[in-house]
């Protein structure tokens, strides 16, 4: 399976601030995900990332606060935009291709806003 | 729409006896169903997958998952818990699409 280098793993921000999260693949792939995880919650989808096009956002999150990048299929990027305290969250980038073959996660990035 | 559903917050056992996370799903289409776990300041680990097949899936660890398509669940077991395997364990699916959809998650406690 794919291995997934995710930095930085934490980070501690200024509200106003922004803060840009990386994800690096070994390898070539196709959809890469975006989730965040608030304290002690479960995992939600942020976004979808696709290369050579405008990500697809889920309900409830927007490109202008949280703006992808997917210049090729092995790295990508989010970026929290304009933080709040109510940022503070672990930000995972996840790979996959659906049917059933799994997924794989980044070890996460701890954010907290102050 | 997909979803999924782990009843139980909190699970907690001696090391050795039997440990259970159940978890229950809905969705239209046939289900592909995991199981990660989650350590502290940890990413997610994959543990074990259901795409077709045998009902009883093994995985990492010595775990494993009983597929019941009747009752749409989907529990994962381990016959002799570690004190090792205390963490945080997620349920999660998808079907025709490709996304995921989480469980809230058990918190695992084994005690010595």
């Amino acid at each position: 399976s794919a291995v997934i280098s995710q930095k930085p793993s934490r980070d501690i921000c200024q509200r106003g601030t922004s803060l840009t999260i990386q994800c690096q693949v070994d390898s070539q792939v196709t959809m890469m995900f975006w989730y965040r995880q608030q304290p002690g919650q479960s995992l939600t989808l942020i976004a979808t990332a696709n290369q050579g096009s405008e990500a697809t956002y889920e309900s409830g999150f927007v490109i202008d606060k949280f703006p992808i990048s997917r210049p090729n299929l092995t790295f990508s990027t989010l970026t929290v935009s304009n933080m709040s305290p109510e940022d503070s969250s672990i930000y995972l980038c996840s790979v996959g291709e659906g049917g059933g073959h799994g997924y794989t996660f980044g070890s996460g990035t701890r954010l907290t806003v102050v | 729409a997909q979803s999924v559903a782990q009843p139980e917050d909190q699970v907690n056992v001696a090391e050795g006896n039997p440990l259970t996370v159940k978890c229950t799903y809905s969705v239209s289409g046939n289900p592909y169903l995991f199981w990660y776990v989650q350590y502290p300041n940890r990413g997610l680990q994959f543990l074990l997958k259901y795409i077709t097949g045998d009902n009883l899936v093994k995985g990492s660890y010595g775990f494993e998952a009983e597929f019941n398509k009747s009752q749409t669940s989907f529990h994962l077991k381990k016959p002799s818990a570690l004190v090792s395997d205390s963490a945080l364990y997620f349920c999660a699916v998808h079907s025709n699409d490709y996304k995921l959809s989480f469980g809230a998650g058990t918190t695992v406690t084994v005690r010595a």
